[in-house]
């Protein structure tokens, strides 16, 4: 079945580094990904949607400047937590639906757990 | 954009009793109701989904129910056992390549 990808699964780091968090589709193209944000005992919160070989989409209330994303092939997308602080601690999931998408469901990443010290 | 409400925010059940969680939706245009299971700290996992043209799909002892004129879906877990006990979401999702939209979750306890 159609695997996402998410690595790294878990960083502990500074405030202030630039983390990047990466999204891979195994088994299909996806010019489409979803980045999402949970929060202890939250929902997931869409943050932007990402497309292949164009700008992508933020949510309201995210900053652009500093969730960077690109996804310049159809089987990367990367987010880029820029100058993190402990307010960007989070459970960051990535998720994509395969171009038949239609009749298939969204496919998850299994998250990446983001700790700024 | 669409809105999905979701309740209970939190259901403790003893183990073997039923649980129903219950969600509504806003966007009429919405034709995928999926409803996923998560544990700490792990992905949410697609446990049944339900399109607008099915009023009721049942897998095992899950169930989810859709009325669309009314804008709810819901799930049923049956004979329910402590490893049921998670976090469970409902989302809702437009057609296209659009995001899913979540609810904000139930946390189910199963108590032995």
């Amino acid at each position: 079945g159609a695997v996402v990808s998410q690595h790294p699964s878990w960083v502990i780091c500074k405030s202030g580094t630039s983390v990047k968090i990466e999204c891979r589709s195994l088994d299909f193209q996806a010019t489409t990904m979803f980045w999402y944000r949970q929060f202890p005992k939250q929902s997931l919160m869409l943050m932007a949607t990402s497309n292949e070989g164009s700008k992508a989409t933020y949510e309201q209330g995210v900053e652009k400047d500093k969730f960077l994303i690109n996804h310049a092939s159809l089987t990367l997308s990367t987010l880029t937590v820029t100058s993190a602080h402990p307010e960007d601690s989070s459970f960051y999931i990535c998720s994509a639906r395969p171009p038949d998408g239609m009749n298939q469901p969204q496919h998850f990443g299994d998250g990446t757990r983001l700790s700024i010290l | 954009g669409e809105n999905v409400e979701q309740h209970p925010s939190t259901l403790s059940v003893q183990e073997g009793d039923s649980a129903v969680i219950k969600c509504t939706y806003s966007d009429s245009a919405s034709n995928y109701f999926p409803w996923y299971k998560q544990e700490l700290g792990k992905r949410p996992q697609l446990i049944i989904d339900i399109r607008s043209n099915v009023g009721e799909k049942k897998d095992q002892r899950i169930a989810v129910t859709l009325n669309k004129t009314a804008k709810h879906f819901s799930l049923h877990i049956t004979e329910t056992q402590p490893e049921d006990s998670a976090v469970y979401f409902c989302a809702a999702i437009r057609p296209g390549n659009t995001p899913l939209v979540f609810g904000k979750g139930t946390r189910l306890s199963v108590i032995a």
